[in-house]
């Protein structure tokens, strides 16, 4: 069976900090991994996603992840935090290989302060 | 611009009633599927469907159902077998083979109401 956790529920940032939010997988085939984002009575959107074509995987809004494999992680990284990155963050996996459902984690609100 | 829309954005439902959510996609994606989102514990699919007039229980189906005639469409029905259906709905859209390698299309989702 598939499955990610995001590790942190709630993250709190200063505004121009660095931003990590967590996420391990267990997969027992090499996974596709995405992280999306969620604001508030929104749908979500996609802001990057990793098909085992390279290791760090540069999204949207200046977010990327990189995919470690020997610590079955995906981690979400922004140098420097922006006021308007506010908002929930899901990550997501799916095994390799035709249809496939996606597995969601439950999601790390992001706080950012001024 | 392609996408998804989901209506109502707001719906209230009074005990014993079915309500219908609407979801309609012009990307040309042949899977569809619904989630249920609630505060705290991620997406829990509900439904999904790869072509049409064909479709699969998810996660969490008891108490809702759904229908696939046309491709664009796949509207949820929340039955009054649903014992607590207060929650976030959201509808997705992915490309054929594009589950695993293209990451879904969301609607801007339903919030459904239980007055």
């Amino acid at each position: 069976a598939q499955s990610v956790t995001q590790l942190g529920s709630h993250v709190s940032v200063s505004e121009g900090a660095l931003v990590l939010l967590r996420c391990n997988y267990s997969s027992s085939v090499p996974p596709y991994l995405f992280w999306y984002v969620q604001y508030p009575n929104q749908g979500l959107q996609l802001l990057l996603k990793y098909t085992s074509a390279a290791t760090l995987v540069k999204g949207i809004n200046g977010f990327e992840a990189e995919f470690k494999k020997s610590e079955t992680s995906f981690h979400l990284t922004k140098p420097s935090a922006h006021m308007s990155d506010a908002a929930e963050y899901f990550c997501a996996n799916s095994p390799s290989g035709g249809y496939q459902k996606v597995t969601f984690g439950t999601g790390t609100k992001l706080q950012v302060i001024p | 611009d392609g996408g998804i829309t989901q209506s109502p954005k707001y719906l209230f439902r009074k005990e014993g009633q079915n309500v219908t959510l609407s979801c309609e996609q012009n990307l040309n994606h042949d899977a569809m599927y619904w989630y249920r989102q609630d505060p705290g514990q991620g997406l829990r699919l509900i439904y999904y469907s790869q072509i049409v007039n064909d479709f699969q229980k998810g996660d969490i189906a008891e108490g809702y159902s759904v229908s696939r005639e046309k491709k664009e469409s796949f509207p949820l029905t929340v039955t009054s077998a649903q014992k607590n259906p207060t929650a976030f709905y959201l509808c997705a859209s992915s490309s054929g083979q594009g589950a695993s390698n293209y990451g879904y299309t969301f609607g801007s989702g339903t919030r459904l109401t239980v007055v």
